[in-house]
């Protein structure tokens, strides 16, 4: 398998900033994928990341080492609506498998 | 709104039963994608298709089967279900084959329940 590895649940206070780690297997790696998604809801797009680096969009930011299989997502300012599951997925690119495997997500609670 | 509709929203059945869930992707989209979310479970990647083609397969059960018809449009079909099939199952389409850095869209996923 992948071996996609988040943490369960994290909490943060409104106005905060809150970094979810997300680590994988480097075989056969090409590209990082996050996702929101809220209760219920379906998840929605949030970042992309194939090269390292940090890449910045508003209040969130994702962050990928290809070499160390590791990507985190930082989310700054943080709002009550911030309180979601955010799902790391990256991709694996060889023959018979899948496109995209997501992580079991991260729950980040947003308390005042 | 993605531009991705999955009907029906929810869905009542009784185990051994079997259900069709429809998934129209956004225009222009090419590959539909189904995934299938229980409570305990992450997002689980069941079936891909291309362009009316089989393109990518992941933990699909047997009782499970989908196509993608020429207008594009998805039909994911579940059969003899067992009470473990209740889950939320949800489409997504993207404009590519899935190998570049086009992300996925979500449907608003049907939610399946086996009694």
């Amino acid at each position: 398998g992948q071996n996609i590895d988040q943490p369960t649940e994290m909490t943060a206070t409104e106005g905060a900033i809150v970094q979810i780690n997300c680590t994988y297997q480097t075989s056969g790696f090409n590209g990082l994928f996050w996702y929101q998604q809220h209760a219920g809801e379906a998840p929605t797009f949030l970042s992309y990341n194939v090269l390292d680096g940090l890449e910045e969009k508003g209040r969130f930011s994702s962050f990928l080492s290809r070499s160390k299989g590791y990507s985190y997502l930082l989310l700054k300012e943080l709002q009550m609506k911030d309180s979601a599951s955010y799902l790391c997925a990256p991709r694996f690119l060889y023959s018979g498998n899948t496109p995209l495997v997501f992580g079991k997500g991260t729950r980040l609670s947003v308390i005042a | 709104d993605s531009g991705v509709t999955q009907t029906p929203k929810h869905l009542i059945t009784a185990t051994g039963q079997r259900v069709t869930l429809r998934c129209s992707p956004r225009s222009g989209d090419l590959s539909v994608y189904w995934y299938q979310q229980s409570l305990d479970q992450g997002l689980q990647f069941l079936i891909q298709y291309y362009n009316g083609e089989e393109r990518a397969k992941g933990n699909i059960l047997e009782r499970f089967s989908a196509q993608q018809f020429p207008d594009l449009h998805s039909e994911l079909n579940l059969s003899s279900l067992e009470l473990g099939d209740s889950a939320l199952y949800f489409c997504a389409s993207s404009v590519d084959s899935g190998e570049s850095s086009y992300e996925q869209y979500f449907g608003p996923g049907t939610r399946l329940t086996v009694t």
